[in-house]
């Protein structure tokens, strides 16, 4: 069975500090695997997408990384700011399958302190 | 970036009353949107997959007559939540892709391979 996990559920960190979210997923062939931000109340905004063939992709101070050997994906955020405070989910699009298909990670939820 | 729009961000009605959700996407066309629904601390559920100019394609469990999906055109999809009751109350999320259709696969057949996903910013449905 397809699936993606993430870990860990949620997060609590410092203004100013680094983090690590994780992303393991049984989906192979995938098409692609993206990293979604969603704040509170709001639909997901995509950070970064890579195809099976990239190994990191940066979008600012997030930048995701992923390793198709063990099936796992990275996001890292440098440098968190307090907006960083919100819901990360991983997505994999499984290839070769019909349209919804599309797998959601059920998120890590994010909380940045002053 | 490409923009799908949600409208309205946020309605409150009445038991036993219908809410229509608008989903546009702004400056792609979309042949397929889907239908979310997300409850607090949860993930996002699929609930249908809305094609343009057939009939939706429901996931199991949701019902197809409670939650009536047009899309009628290749920028605009409907959810219609019908009858609706406290227990409907929750945050609906639409998505478009952009998809590239791939004539050949190993197995001889094309495939739709969705190269992004843009979400509208939801729908916050309060039933009273």
């Amino acid at each position: 069975k397809n699936q993606v996990e993430q870990s860990p559920q949620s997060l609590i960190i410092l203004e100013g500090k680094n983090c690590t979210l994780q992303c393991n997923y049984t989906v192979s062939p995938f098409s692609n695997l993206r990293w979604y931000k969603q704040d509170t109340g709001r639909g997901p905004v995509s950070l970064t997408i890579m195809t099976f063939s990239e190994n990191t992709k940066s979008n600012g101070r997030y930048t995701a990384t992923l390793d198709a050997d063990t099936k796992q994906s990275s996001l890292h955020i440098t440098a968190s700011q307090l907006s960083d405070s919100a819901s990360y989910i991983c997505v994999v699009t499984p290839k070769y399958s019909s349209a919804s298909k599309i797998i959601f990670g059920s998120g890590t939820r994010l909380s940045i302190r002053p | 970036g490409a923009v799908v729009s949600q409208h309205p961000s946020w309605v409150i009605c009445k038991s036993g009353t219908s809410v229509k959700i608008e989903c546009r996407s702004l400056d792609f066309q979309a042949t397929t949107m889907f239908w979310y629904r997300q409850f607090p601390k949860q993930s996002l559920m699929l609930m249908a997959t809305s094609n343009e100019g057939s009939k939706a394609t429901y996931e199991q469990g949701v019902e197809k007559d409670k939650f009536l999906i047009n899309h009628a055109s290749l920028t605009l999809s409907t959810l219609t939540v019908t009858s609706a009751h406290p227990e409907d109350s929750s945050f609906y999320i639409c998505s478009a892709c952009r998809t590239d259709f791939k004539a050949v696969t190993l197995r001889g057949q094309g495939y739709w391979d969705h190269t992004e996903a843009f979400f509208g910013q939801g729908t916050r449905l309060t039933v009273v």
